[in-house]
């Protein structure tokens, strides 16, 4: 079964560093999201992307954040001058229409050090 | 606004069934999908309705009245790996997760 894929699955950081967390989402999928977990709380969403450009944003995703879809295949999420709070499990998920469920990926544990 | 309601725990034995009930209010409404979530895991995708009734998925099953805004997730023969999180998630443009209802599983 096709499944999201997230690399990589774990990232140790140094605080004020730029991150880059990559997704390939499911192959014939056209929508795509980011969502973030810290540690204990509830998933909460940040971004959905859809024909190369953002269809939605929380209040979360501020100018520290941008996302991309350099290729046909990757969906990346850029972290720019970390902070000691971002660091959370990063999830991607994708689906073929935004009415139809979404499928996450194993998720990248971020650590801001 | 928007708010979703779901007992914070639940505890059943093994073999047993389970129903964990969800209400929401939303702003956009597509359909209530069901997340299982381990700790340190991902949300894994359970089930979907688009429409009201029930979907039977194996040993899970969902329903959902649109009316009611409510739905239920549904296990059967409740085995201990089944012991994690769930989240009824009102899709939209995007999913809004709430606490979740922890699963405890007795032998």
């Amino acid at each position: 079964e096709p499944e999201v894929t997230q690399t990589p699955s774990h990232q140790v950081t140094q605080m004020g560093q730029e991150v880059i967390l990559r997704c390939v989402p499911i192959s014939n999928h056209l929508y795509f999201y980011w969502y973030r977990q810290i540690l204990g709380q509830k998933v909460e969403f940040l971004v959905s992307f859809y024909n190369n450009e953002i269809s939605e944003k929380s209040e979360i995703f501020d100018d520290q954040f941008s996302v991309e879809r350099p290729d046909g295949s990757n969906f990346t999420l850029k972290i720019r001058s970390t902070k000691l709070e971002d660091s959370a499990m990063y999830f991607c998920a994708s689906n073929a229409d935004s009415n139809q469920p979404q499928h996450f990926g194993d998720g990248t544990r971020l650590s801001i050090l | 606004g928007q708010s979703l309601e779901q007992p914070s725990e639940v505890t059943a034995v093994e073999g047993a069934i389970v129903q964990i009930n969800c209400t929401y209010q939303t702003s956009g409404f597509y359909g209530l999908s069901w997340y299982q979530q381990h700790d340190g895991g991902a949300p894994t995708f359970l089930s979907y309705n688009a429409l009201d009734g029930l979907e039977e998925t194996g040993r899970f099953s969902s329903f959902l009245s649109r009316s009611d805004s409510y739905g239920y997730l549904l296990l059967q023969e409740l085995q201990m790996k089944d012991s994690a999180s769930y989240f009824c998630a009102p899709q939209d443009d995007k999913i809004i997760f709430g606490k979740g209802t922890r699963l405890h599983i007795l032998p």
